[in-house]
């Protein structure tokens, strides 16, 4: 079975400041990494996702993860937050195409002006 | 168009009172999926549809949850009877089949409140 491990519940950073969102994994097989978000009152969103290929993946507002294997992580990062990235940010993975999702608990990233 | 869809938004009701929630995923989604997320606790897998057959359905805590979904194209998940305990978010979530990795777009969910 997969388990997936958000160490941190809460993140309060600053704006304008880097911060770094982190996800561990477990599985005995390959698995697809995904980061999802939840902005306040409302669904969650696909944020980016790592199927294979290149290790670094790129959101289209400015996070990346990067899947490193030998660590079983999937950290996500941004160099520079804004106010609006305030919302819950859940780690998920899957073993193959058109299986459920396992979730980590979920870290609620908290901006401040 | 139109992203997955979820009815009632919010929903509350007493113990022992039966309550049935709604999903309409993206057209031509052959994959559905439900999850839950008790306050507090992870979000958690309950189902997946295949079209209108269900292809796991291992998460589901037991049997006063029943989903169907007629067609191959909404789905219903009724709670009967409702306990304190079945209070959380249900999230709905649909996919293609492409044959390899699927991308599964989620609702806004419902939340539902057991008194």
């Amino acid at each position: 079975a997969q388990s997936v491990t958000q160490l941190d519940s809460q993140v309060p950073v600053f704006e304008e400041a880097p911060v770094e969102l982190r996800c561990n994994y477990s599985s005995s097989v390959s698995v697809y990494l995904f980061w999802y978000v939840q902005y306040p009152n409302q669904g969650l969103q696909l944020l980016l996702k790592y199927l294979s290929g290149s290790t670094l993946v790129e959101s289209i507002n400015g996070f990346e993860a990067e899947f490193n294997k030998s660590q079983t992580s999937f950290h996500l990062r941004k160099p520079s937050v804004h106010i609006s990235d305030t919302a819950e940010y859940f780690c998920a993975v899957s073993v193959r195409g058109n299986t459920p999702l396992v979730f980590g608990k979920g870290t609620r990233l908290s901006v401040i002006a | 168009e139109a992203g997955v869809t979820q009815f009632p938004s919010h929903s509350v009701i007493e113990k022992g009172q039966t309550v049935t929630l709604r999903c309409d995923p993206i057209s031509g989604h052959d994959n559905l999926y439900w999850y839950r997320r008790v306050m507090g606790k992870e979000i958690k897998f309950l189902l997946h549809f295949v079209k209108e057959s269900k292809q796991d359905e291992s998460g589901m805590p037991n049997n006063r949850f029943l989903a169907e979904r007629t067609g191959g194209t909404y789905s219903t998940l009724k709670v009967q009877p409702a306990e304190l305990e079945d209070s959380g978010v249900y999230f709905c979530a649909s996919s293609q089949d492409l044959g390899g990795p699927d991308t599964q777009y989620f609702g806004p969910g419902t939340r539902l409140t057991v008194l």
